[in-house]
């Protein structure tokens, strides 16, 4: 069972232009959003690490927002390149050990 | 820095074996997780060592079992193994517990026939 939920599962954008998808958690109990960024063949890499409400994180055309009061997170990309095609996987901490649970992932096909 | 390593890449053991896999942290990191993936579920989390303790486990049946050395390297043990342990097993260190972001190992690709 899920919690963390990712929606949508996959999409298709082409190059150039700009996309967002959403992380919704449990916003009881909340310590902290996790945001990975997972390529094929490869190992998932961090991307962002959120923990207060109205966090805003940029790292180069990627960003991510963060709502832990109404539980939601969105991921943005600005831009796209093909380089960015992988699957964006995102995890909240609802207890305090820490414990990361993940979402399904969202992938994101980036064609020129 | 080396990144996380993990050993074997890939294994293929038969129903009723165990598997042993190793995990080596980044130079440094204390914290190492284990996670199982398998097709249509997202990363599962199995369990977490830190300091040569468990601090936190998942939901899984005591067949899953790990331990952390006193060089932070870790292994996890899946005895009687089933069909459905086939899976990607990924492990992940960070400096400390709590919060702090994961590196990720490659994984160990494990076929249960």
């Amino acid at each position: 069972i899920l919690n963390v939920e990712q929606s949508p599962q996959s999409l298709h954008v082409q190059e150039g232009d700009s996309t967002n998808f959403t992380c919704s958690f449990p916003s009881s109990n909340f310590y902290a959003l996790h945001w990975y960024r997972w390529e094929t063949a490869k190992s998932p890499e961090a991307l962002f690490v959120m923990t207060l409400n109205g966090d805003e994180k940029k790292k180069g055309r990627i960003s991510a927002t963060l709502n832990t009061k109404e539980g939601y997170s969105y991921l943005y990309i600005k831009g796209s390149q093909p380089e960015d095609s992988a699957t964006y996987l995102c995890a909240s901490i609802t207890d305090s050990w820490g414990k990361l649970q993940f979402g399904a992932g969202t992938q994101v096909v980036v064609t020129p | 820095k080396a990144g996380v390593t993990q050993t074997p890449r890939y294994l293929i053991k038969t129903r009723g074996q165990q598997v042993t896999l190793s995990c080596s942290p980044i130079s440094g990191h204390r914290s190492v997780s284990w996670y199982q993936q398998t097709p249509g579920q997202g990363l599962q989390f199995l369990f977490e060592y830190f300091s040569e303790t468990q601090r936190n486990k998942g939901n899984f049946p005591g067949r899953f079992s790990g331990r952390q050395f006193s060089n932070s390297r870790s292994e996890m043990n899946v005895s009687t193994l089933e069909l459905g342990d086939s899976a990607l097993y990924l492990c992940a260190s960070s400096l400390e517990p709590n919060y702090n972001e994961q590196f990720f190992g490659p994984g160990t690709r494990l076929t249960v026939l």
